[in-house]
């Protein structure tokens, strides 16, 4: 079965600084990873995704993760936090079997923003 | 615009009573999801269904239960058996096979 951690429940920055938000899984075969951001009192918004190919994704609002095979990990970063990046961060992996794509989240990141 | 509904945002109830949570989706997808999400914890699966008339337990199905009749619809009741159903409910869909899933706005249901 699979499953994902993230080390830091909660992570502070200074807005213009950057970040990087971790994430480790476990899979036994090439995983379908998944980055979604969650403001308070609100559903999930997909930030980008990792299916095959180049290991450098590209998301929304100016953010990317890795995915880095040999570390199980599929860190989120983006360069310069905004304070309307604060919400928390659910790292995701998924799997495709007879019963569909199921996703494992992780506990989620908390980021809080300072001025 | 295509997208997934969840009502109501709030809900109120009283021990002892079942109520039902409303999720519909326009987006044309085969597979729906329910997930409950408590105070600084991730997403835990309560039933999923991949397509019409067939649905399965995730890992905390006890005291709820779902039905779907149709494509659109995946409503979740949440009945008196459930012991602590205060939480944030949160449904999803997504295309059959591998992808993403998209989310609805969520229910946050109180028991008072």
């Amino acid at each position: 079965a699979q499953s994902v951690t993230q080390p830091d429940i909660h992570i502070t920055v200074s807005e213009g600084a950057s970040l990087e938000l971790r994430c480790n899984y476990s899979y036994g075969a090439t995983p379908y990873l998944f980055w979604y951001v969650q403001s308070p009192g609100q559903g999930l918004q997909l930030l980008l995704k990792y299916f095959s190919g180049d290991t450098l994704v590209q998301g929304i609002k100016g953010f990317e993760a890795e995915f880095k095979r040999s570390q199980s990990s599929f860190n989120l970063r983006k360069p310069s936090v905004h304070w309307s990046d604060a919400a928390e961060y659910f790292c995701a992996v998924g799997a495709t079997n007879n019963a569909g794509n199921m996703l494992t989240f992780g506990g989620g990141t908390r980021l809080m923003v300072k001025p | 615009d295509g997208g997934i509904t969840q009502s109501p945002k709030y809900l109120f109830r009283k021990e002892g009573q079942n109520v039902t949570l409303s999720c519909e989706q326009n987006l044309n997808h085969d597979a729906m999801y329910w997930y409950r999400q408590d105070p600084g914890q991730g997403l835990r699966l309560i039933y999923y269904s991949q397509i019409v008339n067939d649905f399965q337990k995730g890992d905390i199905a006890e005291g709820y239960s779902v039905s779907r009749e149709k494509k659109e619809s995946f409503p979740l009741t949440v009945t008196s058996a459930q012991k602590n159903p205060t939480a944030f409910y949160l449904c999803a869909s997504s295309i059959r096979g591998r992808g993403e899933q998209f989310f609805g706005p969520g229910t946050r249901l109180t028991v008072l």
